[in-house]
């Protein structure tokens, strides 16, 4: 969707290394969201923020981070805790009301070196 | 905790058949929502189903929404190449967040033209 923006397209990781997947938007949403997802597996959460300054883990938190200090921004950063960081990482945003759709940036591909 | 199953997790066509995908949840589930990955690409959202036995069409496209709210179904007439991409459907968590989804696995759609 034209409204959230991932960079970059693709990312190498080194081992032990940390490295931080950029997400934003211009779509005025209050709720973000981070999903992994690896062939045949689906969407899983990873992170989710419903407001500026709070975030909630999802189903597969551990080696991963976040931060959400601006409502247009939620970066994620895989860590080296992280053992099988090789996905492809998608953002999401939805905005206020019940029932409101999950826009999806284009994702971003991590791979190991 | 809350399970969203599709079935099948592949299905290959010849151009011009039908096509059905299954949706079953473990939970009574208050609406229900399809989004379509072309191949490469990022999840796009297709619909959303709210009430009981509820049936939407989007030209070739008919979406249901079971009597008990726990199982949907998409179907496509006469499938086109267009078609191709990954069918995800995706309920509300259970345990009461309006802002998280569970995803199905998806249903991988290939056309032979």
């Amino acid at each position: 969707d034209g409204g959230i923006t991932q960079s970059p397209k693709y990312l190498f990781r080194k081992e032990g290394q940390n490295v931080t997947l950029s997400c934003e938007q211009n779509l005025n949403h209050d709720a973000m969201y981070w999903y992994r997802q690896d062939p045949g597996q689906g969407l899983r959460l990873i992170y989710y923020s419903q407001i500026v300054n709070d975030f909630q883990k999802g189903d597969i938190a551990e080696g991963y981070s976040v931060s959400r200090e601006k409502k247009e921004s939620f970066p994620l950063t895989v860590t080296s805790a992280q053992k099988n960081p090789t996905a492809f990482y998608l953002c999401a945003s939805r905005g206020k009301g019940i029932n409101q759709p999950q826009h999806f940036g284009d994702g971003t591909r991590l791979s190991i070196l | 905790g809350q399970q969203v199953m599709q079935i099948p997790q592949y299905q290959h066509v010849q151009e011009g058949e039908d096509f059905t995908t299954y949706c079953n949840s473990s939970t009574t589930l208050s609406n229900i929502q399809w989004y379509k990955q072309r191949p490469g690409g990022h999840p796009v959202f297709l619909i959303q189903l709210v009430k009981s036995g509820e049936v939407k069409k989007q030209k070739r496209l008919t979406f249901q929404f079971g009597e008990a709210k726990k199982n949907s179904s998409l179907h496509i007439t006469a499938t086109q190449t267009t078609d191709v991409g990954t069918y995800f459907c995706a309920g509300p968590d259970s345990g009461g967040s309006n802002y998280k989804l569970t995803f199905g696995k998806g249903t991988l759609l290939t056309v032979n033209p």
